[in-house]
């Protein structure tokens, strides 16, 4: 219930190309699905982010993509760069018992954009 | 604004020794997380608080973890004794009272118990 899936683990495109990266989730509780980037070294910074009651945001060369009868929401990078090269995770907030809301993260997909 | 810091970077250490992380949140940020990633894992929550208060700690191991947040600013998260399977980065995040609450992470430490 409280789990975020996503895939692929990894992912390859060519530069220029569009990277397309899913989630799918259970509970109908969460309000808010945020994507993080994370360069090696680093923490996860956040890239963009939904709630849903919106069906695509559009952010620069990212877009989401919220499918909310589905429970499924994408990420989109067009004219993926080698600057792009990170892993991504998808993420959903949920109202924990305490009444304190946390982020439930994905698995993670590592990114790799060939020049 | 200065990010979140965190140290050490790096800690090595045997199976069954203590160890200590620190953590100083962004300047006002009133909630503060700390969260365990394994190698090819997304982040897990471990211990959240508000201010010096924990509001959510349900997946802290509390019998060889624990965390406080003195004066509701800096944090230390200890471990001990530790054991093989605590090897990972630890991340300490922080976050304002806005609504979708932003989390900013710090680089982490990554920790290995050989």
């Amino acid at each position: 219930q409280q789990q975020v899936k996503q895939s692929p683990q990894s992912l390859i495109v060519q530069k220029g190309g569009i990277s397309i990266i899913n989630c799918a989730y259970e509970n109908t509780a969460f309000d808010y699905f945020p994507w993080y980037q994370q360069f090696p070294g680093k923490g996860p910074a956040l890239l963009i982010a939904i709630r849903p009651d919106v069906s695509e945001k559009k952010e620069g060369r990212f877009t989401i993509s919220f499918n909310k009868s589905a429970k499924q929401f994408s990420l989109h990078i067009m004219d993926s760069q080698p600057g792009d090269s990170a892993t991504y995770f998808c993420a959903a907030r949920a109202e924990s018992p305490s009444s304190a809301s946390k982020i439930i993260f994905g698995s993670g997909t590592r990114l790799s954009i060939r020049p | 604004e200065a990010g979140v810091a965190q140290s050490p970077r790096y800690k090595i250490i045997e199976k069954r020794q203590s160890v200590a992380f620190w953590c100083n949140p962004i300047s006002g940020h009133a909630t503060l997380y700390w969260y365990q990633q394994i190698l090819g894992q997304g982040p897990k929550l471990l211990i959240q608080f508000q201010n010096n208060g924990v509001v959510d700690d349900s997946q802290l191991p509390k019998d060889r973890f624990s965390a406080e947040r003195l004066k509701g600013v800096d944090s230390t998260l200890k471990i001990q004794p530790a054991k093989l399977e605590d090897s990972a980065v630890y991340l300490c995040a922080s976050s304002s009272d806005d609504t979708y609450n932003e989390q900013f992470f710090g680089p982490g430490t990554r920790l290995t118990v050989l």
